[in-house]
């Protein structure tokens, strides 16, 4: 089954305006982690929760994350043209940076931001 | 910090070759390193686990004699895609992590894009 999913799987809105992703998944997790890629590159880090965090800032970027429900969001305030690209969440699940590490990625929610 | 790179950039090979693709840590060591494949407009389907000095172990459903990794040095390890098919068009992608408990993220390969004749 997927570990992380996220939604919405497309997403376009205007330059200014703030976009929200979220994402869901299925078991306990150390951690989750939020990347971003643009069109045919690799991945780029974001920001990462912890499972005993609630809520994380870094710019215009918000994460939340709710063990509760198994989900998380991110949000990007202030949109600009330069934030489009495809988004992915990421669990870790193992022994956090330990020997059996591994992330699962979601399918990923593609931002379209309009000039 | 922490720049991986990743040779070549894109190949086009006939059906029946074998290639090579190399993952580079650049200003770190890595005894860690990822690979993926990437389908269009999909996710990061994780293929295998590469540690150096030692076997790499493989996701279910990947076939090891045919996706050969080599995590020879702690800065280099390789995916050798072998009889190559049509169907094994993809983007490959690798990553690395930086070594130490603790240590989560990830950091990531421009990818390789193949393609298979």
């Amino acid at each position: 089954s997927q570990q992380g999913e996220e939604d919405p799987q497309a997403l376009s809105i205007q330059e200014g305006e703030n976009a929200t992703m979220n994402c869901s998944y299925k078991t306990s997790i150390n951690n989750l982690q939020w990347y971003r890629q643009n069109s045919g590159r690799g991945l780029v880090h974001l920001i990462l929760i912890r499972s005993n965090e609630r809520e994380k800032h870094s710019g215009r970027l918000r994460v939340t994350l709710d063990t509760s429900k198994k989900s998380s969001s991110l949000l990007i305030t202030a949109s600009r043209a330069a934030d489009t690209a495809s988004y992915f969440c990421a669990t870790d699940a193992g022994n956090s940076g330990g020997s059996n590490y591994k992330l699962t990625f979601g399918k990923g929610t593609l931002l379209t931001v309009n000039p | 910090g922490a720049v991986v790179s990743q040779h070549p950039s894109r190949v086009i090979c006939k059906s029946g070759t074998s290639v090579k693709i190399e993952c580079r840590s650049l200003d770190f060591q890595a005894t860690t390193m990822f690979w993926y494949r990437q389908f269009p407009k999909q996710s990061l389907m994780l293929m295998a686990t590469s540690n150096e000095g030692s076997k790499a172990t493989y996701e279910q459903g990947v076939e090891k004699d045919k996706f050969l990794i080599n995590h020879a040095s702690l800065t280099l390890s390789t995916l050798t895609v072998t009889s190559a098919h049509p169907e094994d068009s993809s983007f490959y992608i690798c990553s690395a992590r930086l070594p130490g408990q603790g240590r989560e993220t990830q950091y990531f390969g421009p990818g390789t894009r193949l393609l298979v004749l």
